[in-house]
């Protein structure tokens, strides 16, 4: 059936280290690829995209990746941050004509400072 | 800025009662969401609308229904509210087309006793 799943559900860091939060998805049709962020108490907020006709692409101190072959995505964070501390989630949009959106379990990332 | 609004942000009902989640977008968004969020699962989808009158069933769409009288609004409705439904449920809108990322609420914590 349609899942995204991550392979770890926690992850620590030292401030200033790249952060990478890894995700599997399993349906081959997903044509596009998101990475959330929630903080304590609020919604998702959007970080970055990707579509399934790329490999990579860079925002502001992140990046995703994407290997379509073995149906991998990766977030990374470079010089992660104390306000990085979070969870992370991926989501796969699967066009069934209105987009349908389904996300992963989530990784929290912990930043020590 | 897009803004998604969720009519309460905490509730607490009986077991049995009919409880309505309401969800107001203001920007012309054709596609809502319902998402239950519960730690460990991530977020999980109830059911999404993209447009008016129109709705789909998300992955765990049993005990729940949807309306969507009006494109800015997309209610959820618990028929008959059991203590397994007590979570944090989100609202998201995302525009019709392209590739976008969805906007979240601040969430509703609903509990049922």
């Amino acid at each position: 059936g349609e899942s995204v799943g991550l392979h770890l559900p926690t992850l620590s860091v030292q401030e200033g280290d790249n952060s990478i939060i890894n995700c599997a998805y399993s349906n081959s049709a997903s044509d596009y690829f998101i990475w959330y962020k929630q903080e304590s108490g609020k919604g998702p907020q959007f970080i970055i995209d990707i579509r399934s006709n790329m490999d990579k692409r860079q925002g502001q101190r992140v990046t995703v990746l994407l290997n379509k072959t073995v149906k991998h995505l990766s977030l990374q964070i470079a010089a992660t941050q104390p306000g990085d501390s979070a969870v992370y989630f991926c989501a796969e949009t699967i066009n069934t004509g209105g987009f349908k959106t389904i996300f992963g379990a989530g990784t929290r990332l912990f930043v020590k400072a | 800025d897009v803004k998604v609004t969720q009519s309460s942000r905490y509730l607490v009902k009986r077991t049995g009662e009919k409880v309505f989640l309401e969800c107001v977008q203001d920007m012309d968004h054709e596609n809502m969401f319902w998402y239950r969020q519960d730690p460990g699962l991530g977020l999980r989808l109830i059911y999404f609308s993209y447009d008016v009158k129109m709705k789909e069933k998300g992955d765990i769409p049993e005990g729940y229904s949807v309306s969507r009288e009006k494109k800015e609004r997309f209610s959820l409705i618990l028929e008959s509210a059991s203590t397994n439904q007590t979570s944090m449920y989100l609202c998201a809108s995302k525009p019709g087309q392209g590739e976008w990322g969805a906007f979240f609420g601040q969430g509703t914590r609903l509990t049922v006793v």
